[in-house]
């Protein structure tokens, strides 16, 4: 049992070029999530799901699209990645109670 | 607009030296309060839920309590390798489970 899994661990992009996360859970969950950390910021929502088909803005949407087109993957995508993007993205899944959380995607945009 | 405040930003202690992190939120409807340990370079990793005031819950040296407007953790004997930064979050009563996060307790616990 793997748990949340993440894809890559480390990136760099330039400005303007993109690129996609991949997230992926083994336990079943309906509920998936994408945060993203920064310093003094705290975890903030990006886009989360109710379920497989499904997609929701969270607090901070702009400059992000997602995918949910199986129950077990999320996928993020920058499209046109900004310095503004730098930041470790967190993919997480929940089935209702608590939402466990995979290891995290270091991103830094030049 | 559901908001977590979380004190002290960082907290330096002595092992043994017991003290207490501080969560205050304001939530439409709380429909729970969530702990968790992040530590450097990884995810953060849950510890508690609690969803009404007065519940208590203990893990090892660690004790969360809740009231109607904050919660404390209370760690009790630390040692070194509850280092760590602490996460306060709350769930309202919306869709998804979406949770909203403090900007967390950095502790450092030395010999």
């Amino acid at each position: 049992n793997a748990g949340v899994t993440q894809t890559p661990k480390f990136r760099v992009l330039k400005t303007g070029q993109s690129m996609t996360l991949l997230c992926a859970q083994d336990m079943n969950h309906e509920y998936m999530y994408w945060y993203r950390q920064d310093p003094g910021m705290g975890l903030r929502l990006i886009h989360y799901s109710v379920g497989e088909g499904t997609t929701a803005k969270g607090e901070v949407p702009d400059g992000y699209n997602v995918s949910r087109l199986k129950k077990q993957n999320f996928l993020l995508g920058l499209e046109s990645a900004a310095p503004s993007q730098t930041s470790v993205y967190f993919c997480a899944s929940s089935q209702g109670t608590a939402i466990n959380f995979g290891p995290g995607t270091r991103l830094t945009v030049t | 607009e559901d908001q977590v405040t979380q004190s002290p930003e960082a907290l330096r202690l002595q092992e043994g030296e017991s003290s207490s992190l501080n969560c205050s939120y304001t939530v439409s409807g709380l429909r729970g309060l969530f702990w968790y340990r992040q530590d450097p370079g990884k995810g953060p990793e849950f510890l508690f839920t609690l969803y009404s005031a007065g519940e208590e819950k203990e893990k090892e040296r660690l004790k969360a309590t809740l009231t109607k407007k904050e919660s404390f953790l209370h760690i009790t004997a630390p040692k070194p390798e509850d280092s760590a930064t602490y996460l306060c979050a709350v769930r309202d009563t919306g869709t998804a489970s979406k949770l909203t996060f403090g900007t967390g307790t950095r502790l450092q616990v030395t010999l």
